[in-house]
């Protein structure tokens, strides 16, 4: 059954902190593995991952993929309040559904 | 553009009762998706659409639930009978590329 587990579950760091969010996944015939920021409501697209080793960006996030270690990370430099929200992996993959892991929670204090 | 439109916002009904959810895509997007979300399962695809045909439905937990797509710009999701389990927050979402969603705001569904 394809698996995604994100780590920390929960994090706490204040304003100007460098964070690392991690994503790591089983899955067959793998295709894309998306990252999404969910704030009070619904979730927004942020990034979608399909080579290894090439650097998205936007802004004070990026995210990287290893397809060989099977993960990726999500890092947030200067973290600012309105960064606070539960990130989302999800991976996509041939012939099978979208599966999402359960979130990291993040919360950055003034 | 408005955006994803879902209606109701909230619902909250009796156990047995049918529920209807509805969804109006943004305009263009070909690709309309539907999920739910608890505390204890996190985000679930149910079931996605491209083009209006139902593309896969493994996600749907049950006989229970239905989802229809009869136009570009309208999708349903039925219970019917709804449980309490069933509560959570439904979500719409539509794309032009399969992993590029748009959410709408959601429905609270709350069985009792």
């Amino acid at each position: 059954e394809d698996k995604v587990v994100q780590s920390p579950l929960s994090l706490v760091v204040h304003e100007g902190d460098t964070v690392t969010l991690n994503c790591s996944y089983e899955v067959t015939n793998f295709r894309s593995l998306l990252w999404y920021k969910q704030e009070k409501k619904a979730p927004t697209f942020l990034f979608m991952l399909t080579s290894s080793g090439i650097e998205k960006k936007s802004g004070r996030l990026s995210s990287i993929l290893d397809k060989k270690e099977l993960f990726s990370i999500l890092n947030i430099t200067a973290t600012q309040t309105g960064d606070s929200a539960i990130y989302l992996c999800a991976v996509d993959s041939y012939g099978q559904n979208f599966v999402f892991g359960p979130g990291t929670r993040l919360s950055v204090l003034p | 553009d408005a955006g994803v439109i879902q209606s109701p916002r909230h619902e909250v009904t009796e156990m047995g009762q049918e529920v209807t959810l509805r969804c109006k895509p943004i305009s263009g997007h070909d690709y309309l998706f539907w999920y739910r979300q608890t505390m204890m399962r996190g985000l679930e695809l149910l079931i996605y659409f491209n083009n209006n045909v139902p593309i896969d439905d493994s996600g749907m937990p049950e006989d229970r639930f239905s989802a229809k797509m009869p136009n570009a710009s309208f999708s349903t999701l039925k219970i019917q009978p709804s449980e309490p389990r069933d509560s959570a927050v439904y979500f719409c979402a539509s794309s032009t590329r399969r992993y590029e969603q748009f959410f709408g705001p959601g429905t609270r569904l709350t069985v009792l």
